[in-house]
């Protein structure tokens, strides 16, 4: 079985501060991780995903994740907060090899304050 | 760049009515899905089928139906809408290969209310 836990269903930060989103996983196999970002009245977009190639992955708009295997973490990052961040973001997982159940974290809607 | 269109953006029906929610994908990705957002509880999966024809239960299948008659279209079907199916409806492909090697890509969603 594979789960996704985001701390956090909402986060505020000022216009220029570090965004911090946590997620943690279960996965009894070695895990594909994504992160997802939901603008207002939009479908999901592909933020970034880790494969196991590189534990820190860079994904679009500046952000980046690092998986750490001993945490069983992704938690997604952002040197400097914009207004058009605000947005909800989603983590998720699944397992590789062909696999098509994705699992999803409940969101972490982020507020952006000027 | 992939595009999943959803037909309806917003949706207003009767309890009891038979719903067709439709979603074409224009880049001939095998898999497609059907998935529900509620605040709190993030994205569930209610059906999925990875060809013509083939079809593959969910989490929350109950109360729902889909078809897939052509590769780009996959239908999801309430059968006799109730109030508890009031939510957004997301649909999505990826290319043969599985959810792990290729990401999601979503349509815009059909906001579904039930009255």
């Amino acid at each position: 079985a594979q789960s996704v836990t985001q701390l956090g269903s909402h986060v505020s930060v000022s216009e220029g501060a570090l965004v911090l989103l946590r997620c943690n996983y279960s996965s009894s196999v070695p895990p594909y991780l994504f992160w997802y970002v939901q603008y207002p009245n939009q479908g999901l977009q592909l933020l970034l995903k880790y494969t196991s190639a590189a534990t820190l992955v860079k994904g679009i708009n500046g952000f980046e994740a690092e998986f750490k295997k001993s945490e069983t973490s992704f938690h997604l990052t952002k040197p400097s907060a914009h207004m058009s961040d605000a947005a909800e973001y989603f983590c998720a997982v699944t397992r590789g090899g062909g696999y098509q159940k994705v699992t999803f974290g409940t969101g972490t809607k982020l507020q952006v304050i000027p | 760049d992939v595009k999943v269109t959803q037909s309806s953006r917003y949706l207003v029906k009767r309890t009891g009515e038979k719903v067709f929610l439709e979603c074409v994908q224009d880049m001939d990705h095998e898999n497609m899905f059907w998935y529900r957002q509620d605040p709190g509880l993030g994205l569930r999966l209610i059906y999925f089928s990875y060809d013509v024809k083939m079809k593959e239960k969910g989490d929350i299948p109950e109360g729902y139906s889909v078809s897939r008659e052509k590769k780009e279209r996959f239908s999801l079907i309430l059968e006799s809408a109730s109030t508890n199916q009031t939510s957004m409806y997301l649909c999505a492909s990826t290319p043969r290969g599985g959810a792990g090697n290729s990401p999601l890509h979503f349509g815009n969603g059909t906001r579904l209310t039930v009255t």
